[in-house]
């Protein structure tokens, strides 16, 4: 059974960087696939941020482009997420989530999710 | 970026119901080389991550009982539920993975009346 776990800071300073790590058990990150953060600020709807292959290919939402850094490490069978200049507005809870196939697809596993909170 | 509009807001239906939720993309996610839609549907209990329930706008993913299904093609889908359960209590999300930016709908809340 595919399980993917978050860890990371809960809180972050507003212009500081969020990092967050998603470790993946139950399947070998290289054998394929593509790996994906999604976010969801409180009592809100869901927003894709990025996905990276087990190669490092990255895609990102261009309305965030600017501000994320996804990379992988295969030897640690996990993914990461680095969220530079956050702000209030960056408060969520940050899910990862595998796609079930292609780059561009449905999230078929998902994370129990991590909230963030952006405050000083 | 694609708008997804999902319909109603929120959704009351007594248990047992049919139970139906809209989903209208701003632009055709229809592949049609493949004759395939790019839509899936997601359930989310309170507390709990998304979980995919259809993909390929009617394909039931592993698990998910029968009284799930979903409909339509193009613009315009539809979730139903055939016989609402206690535990169908949840948001409902349809998601577009047509384009290179997915986008989710706005959500549908369901509740027992």
């Amino acid at each position: 059974q595919v399980q993917l776990q978050e860890s990371g800071p809960g809180l972050v300073k507003p212009s500081e960087t969020l990092s967050l790590t998603c470790a993946v058990s139950g399947y070998s990150i290289s054998s394929g696939h593509y790996w994906a953060w999604i976010r969801q600020p409180p009592g809100k709807g869901l927003e894709w941020i990025g996905t990276i292959s087990h190669s490092g290919s990255t895609y990102y939402n261009p309305s965030l482009k600017s501000r994320v850094t996804m990379s992988v490490d295969t030897s640690k069978n996990q993914f990461s997420l680095n969220l530079s200049s956050v702000t209030a507005a960056d408060t969520a809870v940050y899910y990862c989530a595998r796609r079930g196939i292609g780059a561009w697809g449905y999230f078929d596993y998902w994370g129990q999710g991590t909230l963030v909170t952006v405050s000083s | 970026d694609i708008v997804m509009t999902q319909s109603p807001d929120s959704l009351a239906v007594s248990l047992g119901e049919r139970a139906t939720i809209n989903c209208k993309s701003s632009q055709s996610l229809l592949y049609s080389s493949i004759n395939k839609n790019y839509l899936a549907w997601y359930q989310q209990k309170l507390g709990q991550p998304p979980k995919l329930l259809i993909y390929w706008a009617s394909t039931r993913e592993s698990g998910v009982p029968d009284r799930f299904s979903g409909s339509g093609s193009g613009t315009d889908f539809t979730l139903t539920i055939s016989s609402l359960q206690a535990e169908d209590v949840a948001l409902y999300y349809c998601q577009q993975y047509y384009s290179t930016s997915d986008t989710f709908g706005q959500g549908t809340k369901l509740e027992i009346k």
